[in-house]
C-alpha cells in the first residue's frame, strides 16, 4: 500500500553543522512533498513544500531535493541553531482526488532532531 | 487569519460518554481534515471534507462520527470510546486541489488532546 519511509528516526548534530533527514514513496502519483516540524505538545507547522515539477527549492537555511525516479526527497538544514530542534515529518501526498478536490497525506515515521550547543 | 481553532484543548471522558470536538478556521478553505496522532507517531488521516461532503473515510471506527455544517466548521463527534481512542486529535484545513493537480499545504489546528477513561 502506500507507504514514505523516514530515516533517521533520531539525529544529533553539533550547532552551525548541517544536518539531513531523507525520505522515500511508493506512490508514483504522488505530486506533492511537504515537511512538517513540530515542536513538544504542539502543532505540526509547514517548513518547506515541493511539488513534483521542480527538483531543489529553498527557503533561508533550509532546502529540500526531489529525485522523482529513485522516488525520494531530502531535507537540508544548514547552519543549525537550538531551536531547530524538534520532530520532522516528510509525507508524500497519494492519488489526488481531482474530482473532489480532496488530497491525502502519508506521513514518515518523524525524525527527532537534537541540536548540541 | 492563517489560524485553525479547535476547542477543547483537553477533554477527558468514560467509555460510555458522549462529546463532541470542534475545529473552525476563516481562511476560506474548501477542504478539512481530521487526523490522530498518537505519541512519538505521525498523524494519521481519519476523515476528508471536500466542499462540506465526506471525501474521504479511512476506515475509521464507527464510533467517531464527523461533521461538516458549513465551510468553515468541522465537527468529530464521539461515543462510546475505548481507551486505545486516547490520543490528540488534529483539525487542519487546505485549499483545495487546483486545476494543475497539486495540493496546496495543510494547515494545523492546535488539537485536541483526548483521554478515555
Amino acid at each position: 500500500g502506500e507507504n514514505v519511509e523516514q530515516h533517521p528516526s533520531t539525529l544529533s548534530v553539533q550547532e552551525g553543522d548541517s544536518a539531513v533527514i531523507k525520505c522515500t514513496y511508493s506512490d508514483s502519483a504522488s505530486n506533492y512533498f511537504p515537511w512538517y516540524k513540530q515542536e513538544l505538545g504542539k502543532r505540526p507547522q509547514l517548513i518547506i513544500d515541493i511539488r513534483s515539477n521542480v527538483g531543489e527549492k529553498k527557503d533561508q537555511r533550509i532546502a529540500v531535493t526531489l529525485n522523482k525516479t529513485a522516488k525520494h526527497f531530502s531535507l537540508h538544514i544548514t547552519e543549525t541553531q537550538p531551536e531547530d530542534s524538534a520532530v520532522y515529518f516528510c509525507a508524500a501526498s497519494i492519488r489526488p482526488f481531482l474530482i473532489q478536490g480532496a488530497q491525502k497525506l502519508v506521513f514518515g515515521q518523524g525524525t527527532r532532531l537534537t541540536i548540541n550547543p | 487569519d492563517t489560524e485553525v481553532t479547535q476547542t477543547p484543548k483537553h477533554l477527558v471522558m468514560g467509555m460510555t460518554n458522549k462529546k463532541s470536538l470542534k475545529c473552525e478556521q476563516h481562511m476560506g478553505h474548501r477542504a478539512m481534515y481530521w487526523y490522530k496522532q498518537k505519541a512519538k507517531k505521525p498523524p494519521e488521516l481519519m476523515f476528508v471534507y471536500s466542499y462540506e461532503k465526506l471525501s474521504i473515510n479511512e476506515s475509521v471506527p464507527s464510533r467517531f462520527s464527523p461533521e461538516c455544517p458549513n465551510s468553515s466548521l468541522l465537527n468529530l463527534h464521539l461515543h462510546a470510546l475505548q481507551p486505545e481512542d486516547s490520543a490528540l486529535y488534529l483539525c487542519a484545513s487546505s485549499q483545495v486541489i487546483g486545476r494543475q493537480g497539486f495540493p496546496y499545504e495543510q494547515y494545523f489546528g492546535p488539537g485536541t488532546r483526548l483521554t478515555v477513561t
